[in-house]
């Protein structure tokens, strides 16, 4: 039984750039939350995604954008890229938008 | 809105001698509280939580916790610190029987095990 999966483990972009996250959630799940984890503090919540719409979303601007697609899978775009965007980006997966959430193993995106 | 503290940024714990990682959590509602662990580049994984019932949590590797509502703490503990336990911890909260199951972490305490 395959868990959450990420991808790219790892990103180098510059200031200004767009990036694109990936997220397959764990085998039977249906939503997906993404988190930002930046450097010494603890996870962020970002958005969460069912039934391909945006259900809930956390304190982030605009340029944090998401997708999410028939098979569950999602994405997470950031443009405009800013240093301080550098961090770990966890996706997480559960059945419905209230059980447990499971998380993947992060990208670690760096803005140079 | 909910938060999460854990005053400690790092814990330090001889083998063998009993740790105590701190978290106290606000929330509007009753809680639901869990416990993370972080490897060194490495994702989150679950250790333990508490939902109802039993206020203390038994989880994975020998870890446990205590769910005291009137100190609205959820302590982790461990009866023996193995040197292999060193790693990043979060507490987590989320509200009951809430539409969601959107999680506010802390910041993390760091605990570091010498043999």
């Amino acid at each position: 039984d395959a868990g959450v999966t990420q991808s790219p483990t790892h990103l180098i972009k510059t200031r200004g750039q767009q990036v694109t996250l990936r997220c397959s959630p764990k085998s039977g799940h249906d939503t997906v939350s993404w988190y930002q984890q930046a450097l010494g503090q603890g996870p962020q919540f970002i958005f969460q995604y069912y039934e391909e719409e945006e259900r809930q979303r956390g304190n982030f601007p605009d340029r944090f954008s998401g997708h999410q697609f028939p098979n569950y899978s999602s994405e997470l775009n950031v443009n405009a890229l800013l240093l301080g965007d550098s961090a770990l980006y966890l996706c997480a997966s559960s059945l419905r938008t209230y059980n447990e959430q499971f998380f993947g193993p992060g990208t670690r995106l760096t803005v140079l | 809105a909910q938060s999460v503290a854990q005053p400690e940024d790092q814990v330090n714990v001889a083998e063998g001698n009993p740790l105590t990682v701190k978290c106290t959590y606000s929330v509007s509602g009753n809680p639901y509280l869990f416990w993370y662990v972080q490897y060194p580049n490495r994702g989150l994984q679950f250790l333990l939580k508490y939902i109802t019932g039993d206020n203390l949590v038994k989880g994975s590797y020998g870890f446990e916790a205590e769910f005291n509502k009137s100190q609205t703490s959820f302590h982790l503990k461990k009866p023996s610190a193995l040197v292999s336990d060193s790693a990043l911890y979060f507490c987590a909260v989320r509200v009951a029987d809430s539409g969601y199951s959107t999680l506010t972490f802390g910041k993390g305490t760091m605990l570091l095990v010498s043999p």
